[in-house]
């Protein structure tokens, strides 16, 4: 299974909004609604913030929204803060029921 | 609630086995499903395998070969452990809760663990 594809980069200036893709096939995003969002500080473990598309967990802002068209799902953080700086990484659930992360996105807040 | 804490070498020679336990705080082993995740130094998240309410597991294909992912419910552990190491294998290992409403995401991490493949 390949990884799935995210820019390697974003980034954006406070207030501002921005968006991260990440572009499967039809054996993963394209065909299920089972697409997770993680944001990554430096030197911690992952957090969820999205899972099953759009859906947020408990306590994740609601500046923080996902979606998906075709094989491709987005991230949307608007009203962007300094702790938001991060790395950002996607995930799907696949057709041989397996699990594939995006290689991740660092989010610079300028 | 439920806390997860990963233990085991940090350091483990080339052709050897890597051994590393989960131990879960909080909750029931047996309630969840469970997940390993790694992450080379400066790179990207590998999904590793899951371990099922059942006791069964999957494994991420490009490692099936060489992982086994068991449980010890007595313990309220899980373990992962991966045969034939290479330097490539070197990376934090994380281990997870799969999200109960949502069955590949994972909700609640470990802290994760350095190791490193080394002569």
């Amino acid at each position: 299974q390949s990884a799935l594809t995210q820019p390697p980069s974003v980034s954006g200036s406070p207030g501002q909004s921005v968006t991260i893709s990440c572009t499967g096939t039809s054996s993963d995003v394209g065909s299920y609604n089972r697409v997770s969002w993680y944001q990554q500080p430096p030197g911690t473990a992952p957090k969820l913030m999205i899972y099953e598309v759009s859906n947020r967990p408990s306590g994740v802002p609601d500046r923080f929204s996902g979606s998906k068209s075709g094989n491709t799902a987005s991230l949307t953080i608007s009203g962007l803060q300094a702790e938001d700086e991060a790395d950002y990484y996607c995930s799907s659930y696949t057709s041989i029921t397996t699990v594939v992360f995006g290689g991740g996105t660092k989010l610079t807040v300028l | 609630q439920v806390q997860l804490q990963e233990s085991g070498p940090g350091l483990v020679k080339p052709s050897e086995t890597l051994s590393l336990t989960c131990t879960v705080s909080g909750g029931s082993i047996s309630t969840y499903y469970w997940g390993w995740i790694r992450q080379p130094p400066g790179k990207g998240l590998e999904w590793t395998g899951y371990l099922y309410r059942s006791g069964s597991t999957n494994q991420n294909p490009s490692l099936k070969s060489r992982v086994t992912i068991s449980v010890d419910t007595s313990r309220n552990q899980f373990s992962l452990k991966l045969r034939s190491v290479t330097a490539a294998d070197t990376a934090v290992y994380f281990c997870a809760r799969v999200l109960p409403s949502a069955h590949d995401a994972f909700d609640i991490w470990g802290q994760g663990t350095m190791v490193t493949v080394s002569s």
